[in-house]
């Protein structure tokens, strides 16, 4: 079985600081993983996406996250957040092969920017 | 393109009464997945369904099922519906139901059972 830890429940932060939103994950067969955000009222939205190849993997808005296989997490980095990026922050793995695309969400970070 | 696209957005039942509620995926997507949102359990897997089967199932009871139709539109049912039912229903749609595809999520039915 797969499982997801993320170890914030809350992380607020000034506006232009950088940030780190912590996920580790547990799993006895390879995965993929996933960072996916939740804006007020509204679905889930694809933040980044870890595969295979290198393991820094970068959204378009400035988000960034490492996979490293050795600590079993994939932490999510800003170097600089603005206000519109308050949201709840959902890490998630799925079993590459024989789990169809069933998500394992970790329990969310809700990220709060201040001015 | 449109988005993944649920109705209805609000819903208010009593307990004991059944509810089902609609997604209609982003246009060619074959693949539409269930998810179940509540503060104190998170986002938990329902089922998710492909050409019309059902691939994956979530530990829910029986109480819950859904379907897929040839047009890749899909329903879940919950029947007697208790209390605890009370959430933000999510459904997923992806081209081809691979692991490694982005799901596509609607905006959400929230239930509210009283």
């Amino acid at each position: 079985a797969q499982s997801v830890t993320q170890l914030d429940s809350q992380v607020p932060v000034f506006e232009e600081a950088p940030v780190e939103l912590r996920c580790n994950y547990s799993s006895s067969v390879s995965v993929y993983l996933f960072w996916y955000v939740q804006y007020p009222n509204q679905g889930l939205q694809l933040l980044l996406k870890y595969l295979s190849g290198s393991t820094l993997v970068k959204s378009i808005n400035g988000f960034e996250a490492e996979f490293n296989k050795s600590q079993t997490s994939f932490h999510l980095r800003k170097p600089s957040v603005h206000i519109s990026d308050t949201a709840e922050y959902f890490c998630a793995v799925t079993r590459i092969s024989g789990g169809y695309n069933k998500l394992i969400f970790g329990a969310g970070t809700r990220l709060a920017v201040h001015p | 393109k449109a988005g993944v696209t649920q109705t209805p957005r609000y819903l208010i039942k009593t307990r004991g009464q059944q509810v089902t509620l609609s997604c209609s995926p982003i246009s060619g997507h074959r693949s539409v997945s269930w998810y179940q949102q509540t503060p104190g359990q998170g986002l938990q897997f329902l089922f998710e369904y492909f050409s019309e089967t059902q691939r994956n199932k979530g530990n829910f009871p029986g109480r819950f099922s859904g379907r897929q139709f040839s047009n890749s539109r899909s329903e879940m049912n919950v029947s007697t519906l208790e209390l605890g039912d009370s959430a933000l229903y999510l459904c997923a749609s992806t081209l081809a139901g691979g692991p490694q595809e982005t799901q596509y999520f609607g905006p959400g039915t929230r239930l509210l059972v009283l």
